[in-house]
């Protein structure tokens, strides 16, 4: 999975806790994202950071936070403000701070909330 | 409105018979088209990226061609073998969007099933 470890790989929790998923990589990559990906449908883009301590919401940020505090990690916290937060999420980094390029996939996070 | 459409939603293909994947998207302006494997449960696993200059890129058994004329491209695999079972993911790059990044627009897949 290109040097991207998310952790971990199912997790279950009950409505109105938050929680963080675990994102990190040792490719040396200034970018790092958060995409959704839901059956049926494309992946969307949640957050993305291009440097340490900054980071810009997605198409789909409401009800979700993020925090870069090192390059190599990028924590993403499902709140309980998020509607539908069952899912399955995929973080991904990349050299490229356009989004021109490729960019690599961690082995993603299976969210369950009842 | 940019949009990538993939088809067919679902294939079933016998061992050692090739298949064709279809991704048809009205994303504009162009800057780049992916194609992406994903296996149940995991990442997805790049398999090629084409510009708007290039109409075919292969990468092993894979073989995707671009049309940007008709922005239409297809993955074409040849020989499938068991392992090639997985989702196949169309991706479309636009150019210019907010602070000169680019957009990425995701296809939402066509399942590969191959069966001995």
């Amino acid at each position: 999975d290109g040097g991207i470890t998310q952790s971990p790989k199912y997790l279950f929790r009950k409505e109105g806790q938050n929680v963080t998923l675990s994102c990190e990589q040792n490719l040396n990559h200034d970018a790092m994202y958060w995409y959704r990906q839901d059956p049926g449908q494309g992946l969307r883009l949640i957050y993305y950071s291009q440097i340490v301590n900054d980071f810009q919401k997605g198409d789909i940020a409401e009800g979700y936070s993020v925090s870069r505090e090192k390059k190599e990690s990028f924590p993403l916290t499902v709140t309980s403000a998020q509607k539908n937060p069952t899912a399955f999420y995929l973080c991904a980094s990349s050299n490229d701070l356009t989004f021109s390029y490729e960019q690599y996939f961690g082995p993603g996070t299976r969210l369950t909330v009842t | 409105k940019n949009q990538v459409e993939q088809s067919p939603q679902s294939l079933i293909i016998l061992e050692g018979k090739n298949c064709t994947l279809q991704c048809n998207y009205t994303v504009s302006p162009f800057s780049n088209l992916r194609w992406y494997k994903q296996d149940t449960g995991r990442g997805p696993v790049s398999l090629t990226i084409m510009t708007f200059s290039e109409n075919t890129k292969s990468n092993g058994r894979y073989t995707a061609t671009l049309d940007a004329d008709t922005k239409q491209s297809s993955l074409h695999i040849t020989a499938s073998q068991l392992s090639d079972s997985a989702s196949y993911i169309c991706v479309v790059s636009a150019v210019g969007f907010s602070g000169g990044y680019n957009k990425l627009i995701f296809g939402a897949g066509t399942r590969l099933a191959v069966h001995p």
